[in-house]
């Protein structure tokens, strides 16, 4: 069974630019996350999705941040205009009874430098 | 305070040592919780879910106390391969939300 991918794997840009990310979850899960993980720190949650509406999104930065979930499948994450501190992985997670089983999928990450 | 706290270590161990840590949660009403396992520069995986009677797993024992909101992970007979970031995991909503708050990390270095 294929894994959550994600894309890039690497990002380096300037302050100030733009860059998305990509994930595509395992198939037939509802519930898809979207993580910051700074380093030296646990994983932060950004936003949530179940199916293609968001749960949660407190903790996301609408300022700069946003997130979209077409067809409740793949889901992106997009950063304009990013600043330094948002140096970090960005990790995305899928899973299919998260609260009842406590599994989430993770994938590789995708690891932002902003100069 | 922050929703789940952990004490980030480093803990340096040798081989064949028992280990505890801990982790305090803020949410009385938290439903479920959980260990997760990172090793460097790799994803968080499930290590094992916490019971409230208490669970074990080979080496790994997770335990649960509700009166004093803290979850604990032992690991006996350390090995080098158990060296990584242990993440504590804590639902505190219910079901209804599948909301999966994870702590800092407690970073175990097993020594040979």
């Amino acid at each position: 069974e294929a894994g959550v991918a994600q894309s890039p794997r690497y990002k380096i840009i300037e302050k100030r630019q733009s860059v998305a990310f990509w994930c595509n979850p395992i198939s037939g899960h509802a519930t898809l996350y979207w993580y910051q993980q700074i380093l030296g720190q646990g994983p932060k949650l950004l936003i949530q999705f179940q199916n293609n509406g968001v749960v949660d999104d407190s903790q996301l930065p609408k300022d700069r941040f946003s997130a979209e979930r077409l067809k409740g499948v793949d889901s992106t994450l997009k950063i304009q205009p990013a600043k330094l501190e948002d140096s970090a992985v960005y990790l995305c997670a899928s899973s299919f009874r998260p609260a009842v089983t406590g599994e989430l999928f993770f994938g590789e990450g995708s690891r932002l430098t902003v100069l | 305070r922050k929703e789940v706290e952990q004490d980030p270590g480093p803990f340096n161990v040798p081989e064949g040592a028992t280990v505890a840590f801990n982790c305090t949660y803020s949410n009385s009403a938290s439903q479920s919780f959980f260990w997760y396992r990172q090793d460097c520069r790799k994803e968080p995986k499930l290590l094992m879910s916490v019971y409230s009677s208490g669970n074990e797993d080979g080496r790994f024992t997770a335990q649960l106390n509700r009166a004093s909101q803290y979850i604990s992970l032992l690991i006996r007979d350390s090995k080098l391969s158990d060296s990584a970031t242990y993440l504590c995991v804590v639902n505190p909503y219910g079901g209804a939300t599948n909301k999966l708050i994870f702590g800092t990390g407690t970073l175990l270095a097993v020594q040979p």
